[in-house]
């Protein structure tokens, strides 16, 4: 069956570049969720889209912007990098604003050096 | 203000015997939990959920128990295997409904064969 898809899985970028990451979601997924685990953290969630609206919004820093597309998939831009930006950031996927299917990716591996 | 909170960092267990993970969270509004598994450099994969209407859920060798009077839920490993050595996530939906997940800190799982 087909997963979440997120690119590229590593990525490495010095402070104050700007980086985009990718995902795409299950076929027929609407919604998508973004999602940051810092080391030793746990995912804190950023931002997610239903429809390609803006559904919800969480600690997501003001560098950072995201949106949907019209094939539904996503991509997180982040400006002005930090050395603290640097963690996992997961994508998921679902039907609907809900829980049914929700799916992760396996990550982008962001490092700021 | 941690909304989600798994106390225990790690556990290490028998194979073959009971693993317990335990779970508390603050909010009384959330309408369904969640738990995940997690390797290293992997996205969370989904377990097992159990909404807030009911107070267990069983798949197989995992059951999930909710007390909401007490704000606690449990997941139930029986038997534990090796392959169950990984990073186990509790989260949270609701109540905004847009498929936002909280997050607990996260508990390592040791199986000792």
């Amino acid at each position: 069956a087909a997963g979440v898809i997120q690119s590229p899985r590593h990525l490495i970028k010095e402070k104050r570049e700007t980086a985009t990451l990718k995902c795409y979601p299950i076929p027929r997924h609407d919604t998508v969720y973004w999602y940051q685990q810092g080391p030793g953290q746990d995912p804190q969630f950023l931002i997610s889209f239903y429809e390609k609206m803006q559904s919800d919004k969480g600690s997501i820093p003001d560098r950072f912007s995201a949106q949907q597309f019209s094939d539904y998939h996503s991509e997180l831009n982040m400006s002005s990098l930090e050395l603290g930006d640097s963690a996992l950031y997961f994508c998921a996927s679902s039907l609907g604003r809900g829980i049914y299917g929700y799916t992760f990716g396996s990550g982008t591996r962001l490092t700021v050096v | 203000d941690q909304q989600v909170k798994q106390n225990s960092p790690s556990l290490s267990v028998q194979e073959g015997r009971i693993s317990i993970l335990n779970c508390d969270y603050t909010n009384s509004m959330f309408d369904y939990f969640l738990w995940y598994k997690k390797y290293p450099a992997e996205g969370p994969t989904f377990l097992i959920s159990i909404s807030s209407i009911k107070d267990k859920n069983e798949d197989g060798r995992f059951t999930v128990f909710l007390n909401k009077s007490a704000k606690h839920l449990s997941l139930h490993i029986v038997p534990s295997q090796p392959g169950d050595s990984a990073v186990y996530f509790c989260a949270a939906s609701g109540p905004s409904n847009t498929g936002k997940l909280i997050f607990g800190q996260g508990t390592t799982l040791q199986v000792k064969p």
